[in-house]
């Protein structure tokens, strides 16, 4: 299984065009997380999906952040605008429901100018 | 004002001693507990997991003590090599979701 998969890997974009963040998580998981990590916050949870299904968007900063599940193989988190203060590393995890354990991507570093 | 990063607790250690990282949890109904690594550039990684009804539990080079007295668990490194630096994480279920500590950045003084 090549794992969780993220695209792009690097992104740097202009205050206010829209960004959008993709991720293809592990075959037959039906949890998936997308996570933000700043050197201020941490690593914060944004939102996740159960089975297609957003569960918890608490954690989505505000609402000029959106994240779709269309499909179990495909998610995005979308920015729109994007400012400078969202510039982070952006991960997606993803697990099965028999399984604790999430299993993360390679991230992608999000740098809004 | 002037803005502050996370401070990240650092343990620093010389290649070859023993690590010992440390995390603490509020609730003490919790009762599952994952270690993760992540290492510069990458994604955290699964290390270990404890369920609440051990007090240990080892791996390869790692082991996991739990005290649900004071609600404390480690990780302890066995002979700490250059690879072991990293970003260490303990991770916590809550329902659906799991939440991460601030983590403690490990160096390897060689």
């Amino acid at each position: 299984d090549a794992g969780v998969i993220q695209s792009p890997r690097h992104e740097v974009t202009e205050m206010g065009q829209e960004v959008t963040l993709r991720c293809k998580p592990i075959s037959g998981h039906d949890y998936l997380f997308w996570y933000r990590q700043t050197m201020m916050r941490g690593l914060e949870l944004l939102i996740y999906f159960n089975n297609n299904v957003p569960i918890d968007d608490s954690g989505m900063p505000e609402d000029r952040f959106s994240a779709k599940m269309p499909n179990a193989s495909f998610s995005t988190l979308k920015i729109q605008p994007s400012e400078p203060r969202d510039s982070a590393v952006y991960f997606c995890a993803s697990r099965s429901s028999g399984n604790p354990e999430a299993f993360f991507g390679q991230g992608t570093r999000l740098t809004v100018v | 004002g002037e803005s502050v990063g996370l401070h990240l607790p650092t343990l620093s250690v010389q290649e070859g001693d023993n690590s010992i990282i440390n995390c603490a949890y509020s609730n003490s109904a919790s009762d599952y507990f994952i270690w993760y690594k992540q290492e510069s550039g990458k994604g955290p990684q699964f290390i270990i997991d404890i369920r609440s009804n051990m007090d240990k539990r080892q791996g390869q080079r790692v082991t996991v003590l739990l005290n649900k007295t004071v609600k404390h668990l480690s990780l302890q490194i066995a002979a700490t090599q250059p690879g072991d630096s990293a970003v260490y994480f303990c991770a916590e279920p809550q329902g659906g979701k799991l939440v991460f500590g601030q983590g403690t950045r490990l160096t390897i003084n060689p």
